[in-house]
C-alpha cells in the first residue's frame, strides 16, 4: 500500500529532551514536507526537501532540523524542544516538486512538551 | 501577501442538503488551489485541484469545487451531504515556483446533522 509512515504516533516529552519524529514513504517520491498543525492556524510548513541531501526551511524553521540521506525518509529533529513546540506534526510527500502536485500526508505525530 | 482565507471556522448542514465549504485567495499570478480533508484522529487527503481550465472541478467521494476568477473564490460544494462527510477542510494554494509548497487556511470544520 503506498504510504506516507510517522513514528511515534503520540510522544509526551519535557523540555530540552532531543528527539527525532521519523517519516518514510513508500512512492518514491522526490519532495518532502514538515508541516505543523495548530488550532486556529491551520498547516505551517517547517521544512521541506526537493530530494536527497536538498533541504530548505520553510515557514517556521526555528527550533526544528531535517535531514535527507535517503529519498524515502525525512526525519524531523527537535535539538531541544521547547513548549511551544506542542503541536499535531505532519509528514507529506509528493512526486515532484511542482506547483501542480498533490501531497500525500503522513497520519500524524501529536507531541506535547511539558 | 499571498494568501487563503476560510471565513467559516463551522459548517452545519442537514444530511442530504446540499453543502458549500468557502474558500478565498489572494494570489499574484495563476492560482492553483487544492482542496484537502482530515478525518479524526488521520491524516490530510487531498479531494480536487484547479490548475487550469475548466472552471468546476470535480473530486473525490462526490465534491466539486468552483473556481471564480472575479471572486476570487474557491468554494467546496457537494449536491448532497452525508453524515460520513463531516470533517475538517482546508484549502490550500501552492505558492513559490520550484517548489510545491502549500499554504493552508484555518480550516473549516464541516457538522452534516443526521
Amino acid at each position: 500500500e503506498a504510504q506516507v509512515t510517522q513514528n511515534p504516533r503520540y510522544l509526551i516529552t519535557v523540555t530540552g529532551k532531543k528527539l527525532t519524529v521519523t517519516c518514510s514513504q513508500n512512492m518514491n517520491h522526490e519532495y518532502m514536507s514538515w508541516y505543523r498543525q495548530d488550532p486556529g492556524l491551520g498547516l505551517r510548513q517547517i521544512y521541506y526537501s526537493m530530494n536527497v541531501e536538498v533541504t530548505d526551511k520553510g515557514d517556521v524553521p526555528e527550533g526544528y532540523k531535517v535531514s535527507r540521506k535517503e529519498k524515502r525518509n525525512f526525519p524531523l529533529i527537535l535539538e531541544s524542544p521547547s513548549p511551544n513546540q506542542t503541536s499535531l506534526y505532519f509528514c507529506a510527500s509528493s512526486l515532484v516538486a511542482s506547483l501542480y502536485n498533490e501531497q500525500f500526508f503522513g497520519p500524524g505525530t501529536r507531541l506535547t512538551v511539558l | 501577501a499571498q494568501s487563503v482565507a476560510q471565513p467559516e471556522d463551522q459548517v452545519n448542514v442537514a444530511e442530504g442538503n446540499p453543502l458549500t465549504v468557502k474558500c478565498t485567495y489572494s494570489v499574484s499570478g495563476n492560482p492553483y488551489l487544492f482542496w484537502y480533508v482530515q478525518y479524526p484522529n488521520r491524516g490530510l487527503q487531498f479531494l480536487l485541484k484547479y490548475i487550469t481550465g475548466d472552471n468546476l472541478v470535480k473530486g473525490s467521494y462526490g465534491f466539486e469545487a468552483e473556481f471564480n476568477k472575479s471572486q476570487t473564490s474557491f468554494h467546496l460544494k457537494k449536491p448532497s451531504a452525508l453524515v460520513s462527510d463531516s470533517a475538517l477542510y482546508f484549502c490550500a494554494v501552492s505558492l513559490k515556483t520550484g517548489a510545491n509548497n502549500l499554504f493552508f487556511g484555518t480550516g473549516t470544520r464541516l457538522t452534516v446533522i443526521p
